[in-house]
């Protein structure tokens, strides 16, 4: 059974700051691993999704990288702004075919707020 | 257009009260979803249809009935729900293979805030 893992659970930076947000993952055959945005009492933004055969994919201030072997992903954010402050989730799908096709598996999520 | 919509925005119910949520996307995805979730916890899916069938039931209570009457609507028909109920209830779109093989990007809708009173 996947289980997904973030760290830290939450993160207070003061703006301005790079910063790492870290999500691993126990069963390393995965399809792809996908990184989400969510503001409170909000809907799912979803900012990049990685293939496995990716090492990194990129998205204006964000990068995220994929270490399938150690099951790990890891989100930067570059220089983050107040308006960053939110709470980011990542999450994996089953793998493909059977019954469990499309069930995404969930982290905890990580709460960040950026203070000017 | 990446969007999902989802109506209403906020309901409350009361237990003996029945009503429904819609969801709604144009992005030509044959998989759509509907998941719960509480406060500070991440969303549970619920259920899953492919190509307008269920392909998924998390075990979720009969209470909850879903349908798909064609590829860009999905409701979730609520009826006789207890106050454990409230959440958001989201709903969420992704395109499909018909040999369902790889899983592909999810998107969101903004939620459906629920209170059963």
């Amino acid at each position: 059974k996947q289980e997904v893992t973030q760290i830290p659970a939450a993160l207070s930076v003061p703006e301005g700051e790079n910063l790492v947000l870290n999500c691993s993952f126990t069963d390393s055959a995965i399809y792809n691993l996908q990184w989400f945005r969510q503001d409170p009492g909000k809907g799912l933004t979803s900012l990049l999704l990685i293939q496995s055969s990716q090492r990194e994919q990129t998205s204006g201030r964000l990068n995220a990288s994929l270490d399938k072997s150690s099951g790990r992903s890891t989100l930067y954010i570059a220089a983050s702004q107040p308006g960053d402050s939110a709470t980011y989730l990542c999450a994996v799908p089953s793998n493909a075919g059977g019954t469990s096709y499309g069930k995404l598996t969930f982290g905890q999520g990580t709460i960040l707020t950026v203070h000017p | 257009d990446t969007e999902v919509t989802q109506t209403p925005k906020h309901l409350v119910m009361g237990m003996t009260n029945k009503k429904s949520l819609k969801c709604e996307q144009h992005m030509g995805h044959r998989a759509m979803y509907w998941y719960k979730q509480k406060a500070k916890k991440p969303p549970e899916l619920m259920f899953v249809y492919s190509y307008e069938k269920l392909s998924i039931n998390e075990s979720v209570p009969s209470r909850f009935s879903p349908e798909c009457p064609n590829s860009s609507l999905l409701n979730l028909h609520l009826h006789a729900l207890q106050p454990e109920d409230s959440a958001l209830y989201l709903c969420a779109s992704s395109h499909q293979g018909p040999e369902r093989l790889v899983p592909y990007e999810q998107y969101f809708g903004p939620g459906t805030r629920l209170t059963v009173t």
